[in-house]
């Protein structure tokens, strides 16, 4: 069965700093990956998704990027945190074929 | 651009009532439509996914019918019991083509308790 992993749960950083959240999938082949964020009151928001190594499409412009260095692994990362970065993020995975997605279990982000 | 909704924003119940959520859609070009639940705190477990050709999809008590036309869903949840008390959210994912393909839009959720 495919199941997705998603990693650290919770994470308190300074304004200013790195960041680095990982997202892989087991079970599956060439998912497409998508990065999500909901922030405190507001609905979900797509950040970025791929449909293979390497492709990586961004829906909004943000202080963040997202890389796939392999099939099943996806990253979001930042170089200098900012406080409106704080939020939930979910990972979420879907076949090709297009049916439906499969979240992960969420990083809580605090920047302060 | 697609715009979800769902309403109510929020609906209080007493076990054992049988009660409905409401999604609406702006743009009828969908591939599919999924329900999700959201406990505080964590990540989104699917409930039920209906593709654009279907009109309903049922699980245990839960059933979601979906009108593409008119742009409507609704999930309704049997004999509502206090483990249901979560954020039930839609999400709709658009057709091929375009830039986005296979992006999910959400509407903002309904906050479901259920009281003993």
């Amino acid at each position: 069965s495919q199941t997705i992993h998603q990693w650290p749960a919770t994470l308190v950083q300074p304004v200013g700093s790195p960041l680095s959240l990982e997202c892989t999938v087991e079970g599956t082949s060439n998912p497409n990956l998508y990065w999500y964020r909901q922030a405190a009151g507001r609905g979900l928001q797509l950040l970025f998704y791929s449909v293979g190594i390497g492709q990586i499409s961004s829906e909004v412009p943000q202080n963040l990027s997202a890389s796939r260095p392999q099939d099943r692994q996806f990253i979001l990362s930042s170089k200098k945190l900012l406080l409106s970065d704080s939020g939930f993020y979910l990972c979420a995975w879907s076949g090709q074929g297009g049916l439906g997605y499969t979240f992960g279990s969420g990083t809580r982000l605090t920047v302060v | 651009k697609q715009e979800v909704t769902q309403i109510p924003a929020a609906l209080s119940v007493p076990e054992g009532e049988n009660l409905v959520l409401n999604c609406s859609f702006t743009d009828s070009a969908i591939y599919n439509l999924q329900w999700f639940r959201q406990d505080p705190g964590k990540g989104l477990t699917s409930l039920l996914l209906i593709q654009s050709s279907q009109r309903e999809q049922t699980s245990g008590r839960l059933n979601a019918s979906l009108d593409k036309s008119s742009g409507r869903s609704t999930l309704y949840i049997a004999a509502s019991q206090p483990g249901d008390s979560a954020t039930y959210l839609c999400a709709v994912r658009r057709g091929a083509g375009g830039t986005s393909y296979g992006k999910l839009t959400f509407g903002q959720g309904t906050i479901l308790t259920v009281h003993p």
